[in-house]
């Protein structure tokens, strides 16, 4: 089993919709959660960072992390198409050991 | 600004041959990283360096190999001994790390044998 699982889609929206994107991990020590959004031949930009369980509320986005299922999600309120991208969920334990563990991304295209 | 700039954006290998990509920072960061992105594949951390003179391997270090002579740069060198180095290239960097966690990419380096 892979330490941090990410359904790769593709996965395509109407604009306006709710977008709702997720990750699944296996390793329980991991207490930071990232997600990065990537545009084509672009480096990845930090969208959302959170640190252990609970909500938090950026703008349009939307990142949940339960620790007790291993489970972390993004959502996208009123999706653009300017959101149309790759998104990365990325995950470390923190502490001296700060490796960050990626998703391998979930490509997301919100069609006008 | 503040950033990371990765040099060149492109850059062509002929078999056989060494090439150096450049990651300057000047967002005061003790940490830097590489990463190796394919398709399908995610990022996979190549080497990272927590401080001045000292960096360790990542999950793929074979056939690469890194310096940190300066706190705000960390050239990758991919060697001829790596078989495969057709990729997308990522340098980060991040604070303290043994405060937070979370990395700032640069634009990349695409390098492509020929």
């Amino acid at each position: 089993q892979k330490e941090v699982e990410q359904d790769p889609g593709p996965l395509s929206v109407p604009e306006g919709a709710i977008v709702s994107l997720n990750c699944t991990y296996s390793n329980s020590a991991f207490q930071y959660f990232m997600w990065y959004r990537q545009y084509s031949r672009k480096g990845p930009e930090l969208l959302m960072y959170t640190y252990s369980s609970g909500n938090k509320e950026d703008g349009r986005f939307t990142a949940q992390v339960d620790k007790s299922s291993k489970y972390i999600s993004l959502f996208i309120r009123d999706s653009q198409p300017s959101d149309s991208a790759t998104y990365l969920c990325a995950m470390s334990r923190g502490g001296s050991n700060y490796k960050l563990t990626f998703g391998k991304g979930t490509l997301l295209t919100v069609n006008p | 600004d503040g950033g990371i700039t990765q040099s060149p954006k492109y850059l062509f290998r002929k078999e056989g041959q060494n090439v150096t990509l450049s990651c300057e920072q000047n967002l005061n960061h003790d940490a830097m990283y590489w990463y190796r992105q394919d398709p399908g594949q995610g990022l996979r951390l190549i080497y990272y360096s927590q401080i001045v003179n000292d960096f360790q391997k990542g999950d793929i270090a074979e056939g690469y190999s890194v310096s940190r002579e300066k706190k705000e740069s960390f050239p990758l060198t991919v060697t001829s001994a790596q078989k495969n180095p057709t990729a997308f290239y990522l340098c980060a960097s991040s604070k303290a790390p043994t405060v937070n966690t979370e990395a700032f990419f640069g634009q990349g380096t695409r390098l492509t044998v020929v």
